[in-house]
């Protein structure tokens, strides 16, 4: 079955570039049938979707307008992973992020597997 | 951005005894919607999408209805495992959560 492993370093300080990685097993980054998202968790325990990217003949990024300036969201074919980057981190930016699998054609837009969960602590 | 709000925002149950939980969008999502459960240090996993289509594995104690603005979540007969926290997502875009109910032992 498709497994997602994260990795990536927990503890930033405000101005820092936040860096992750998800390392799929059971399935190809390049699928043309599936989506590669990011989803963080606050420490109040809401879920914002941060956004994906997807193999479609060539691949596509689509962003949530909050981070749309600052985040990145690439596939690595060669290692089968999706990594992500979020420059110029805040304490808002405090969360456990989640990288997790849509599959399926548009509008098939649910989350699963998910990955583990990181937890990233933005603080001074 | 359409806004999700789960009620109640804890729901006592004794084990064996039916939860119902709800979920209200701020406009109509059609059938676009989604639960998940998320216990404690662990990542939520799929429970229903389509409003009332169970994920592969999920037992049949949990169902889901609804449809427009207005969706549910029931579990039958609680179970130990059960209680937990749950989650509705729709996935019109941008795609958009609830705040979660949690379901906690009366």
């Amino acid at each position: 079955q498709v497994q997602l492993q994260q990795s990536g370093p927990g503890l930033l300080k405000p101005s820092q570039t936040l860096s992750l990685t998800c390392a799929i097993s059971g399935d190809s980054v390049s699928n043309d049938n599936a989506a590669w998202n990011w989803i963080r968790q606050s420490p109040s325990g809401g879920l914002e979707w941060l956004g994906r990217t997807y193999y479609r003949s060539k691949w596509y990024n689509n962003y949530a307008l909050s981070v749309r300036s600052r985040i990145t969201i690439n596939p690595d074919t060669s290692k089968n992973l999706v990594s992500l980057q979020l420059n110029s981190v805040s304490p808002d930016d405090t969360a456990v992020y989640f990288c997790a699998r849509v599959e399926g054609s548009s509008g098939h837009d649910w989350f699963d597997p998910w990955g583990q969960g990181t937890l990233v602590t933005v603080s001074s | 951005e359409i806004v999700m709000t789960q009620s109640p925002a804890t729901l006592s149950v004794s084990p064996g005894e039916r939860a119902t939980l709800s979920c209200r969008a701020s406009q109509t999502v059609s059938s676009k919607i989604a639960w998940y459960q998320q216990k404690p240090g662990q990542a939520p996993r799929l429970l229903i999408y389509g409003a009332s289509t169970r994920a592969t594995g999920i037992p049949a104690r949990f169902s889901g209805s609804g449809s427009g603005t207005e969706f549910t979540l029931t579990i039958s007969s609680l179970q130990s495992e059960d209680f937990a926290l749950y989650y509705c997502q729709q996935y019109n875009w941008p795609l958009t959560f609830g705040g979660g109910t949690k379901v906690e032992i009366k």
